[in-house]
């Protein structure tokens, strides 16, 4: 059973397109993540979603709206695509916010490349 | 949320325990300490958190010192399959935010 799974895997795209990216948990958590890897590997957490409702933004450009249709689902939606977008981005859940039972679990990852 | 320094680089022989330290001085009462792993171009996964007492799951032990200064996760039989980068993370519980470091990349050798 695959806890939390992304689709596509794999997006090639050009510059200046609008790309979606989805999301789905089956664990039943209430809490959704959006993460950005860059190619010097380096993780950044972009939003989170509790409950449907957004709780963190990271000054992320607005050609980058996530929307959580229900709580086990958050998709990544992307207007106007550049070349810096090219990145691997991870979905993940938790439980909780926080919290002394807080553990994030993450998805295989959507390669994203900008031609 | 405290500030965490790993080592870049940590070598392991299969079958023997790895290691790995993870300085956090600047961390406060109410942060816990994380370790999350990424294996080459899968999504990280959680190992094992802790707040004041040590800790040991199927995976790991966390120790962390009495003064909460640093702390080191220990894989006991490391295996080939451990290779992977290790991130510390010192977590405060109100806004689930992970930062991520450049963590410790472990690397097992046969």
């Amino acid at each position: 059973d695959t806890a939390v799974s992304q689709t596509p895997k794999y997006l090639v795209t050009q510059m200046g397109n609008d790309k979606s990216i989805k999301c789905e948990q089956n664990l039943g958590h209430d809490t959704m993540y959006w993460y950005k890897q860059d190619s010097k590997k380096f993780l950044k957490i972009m939003f989170s979603y509790n409950n449907k409702e957004l709780i963190i933004n990271e000054t992320v450009p607005n050609r980058f709206s996530p929307k959580s249709p229900d709580k086990a689902h958050l998709n990544l939606h992307i207007n106007s695509l550049e070349l810096g977008d090219s990145a691997v981005y991870f979905c993940a859940s938790s439980q909780e916010v926080g919290g002394p039972t807080y553990e994030q679990y993450f998805g295989p990852g959507t390669r994203l490349t900008v031609t | 949320d405290a500030k965490t320094t790993q080592p870049p680089s940590m070598d392991c022989a299969e079958g023997r325990a790895a290691n790995l330290p993870c300085n956090h001085s600047t961390i406060s009462g109410n942060e816990y300490v994380y370790w999350y792993r990424q294996i080459h171009s899968q999504g990280p996964q959680y190992i094992i958190h802790g707040l004041k007492n040590n800790e040991t799951n199927e995976m790991a032990s966390l120790i962390i010192t009495e003064d909460r200064k640093s702390s080191t996760l220990i894989l006991p039989h490391a295996t080939l399959r451990d290779t992977a980068v290790y991130y510390c993370i010192a977590l405060t519980s109100n806004t689930g935010k992970l930062i991520f470091g450049q963590g410790t990349t472990l690397q097992v050798k046969p």
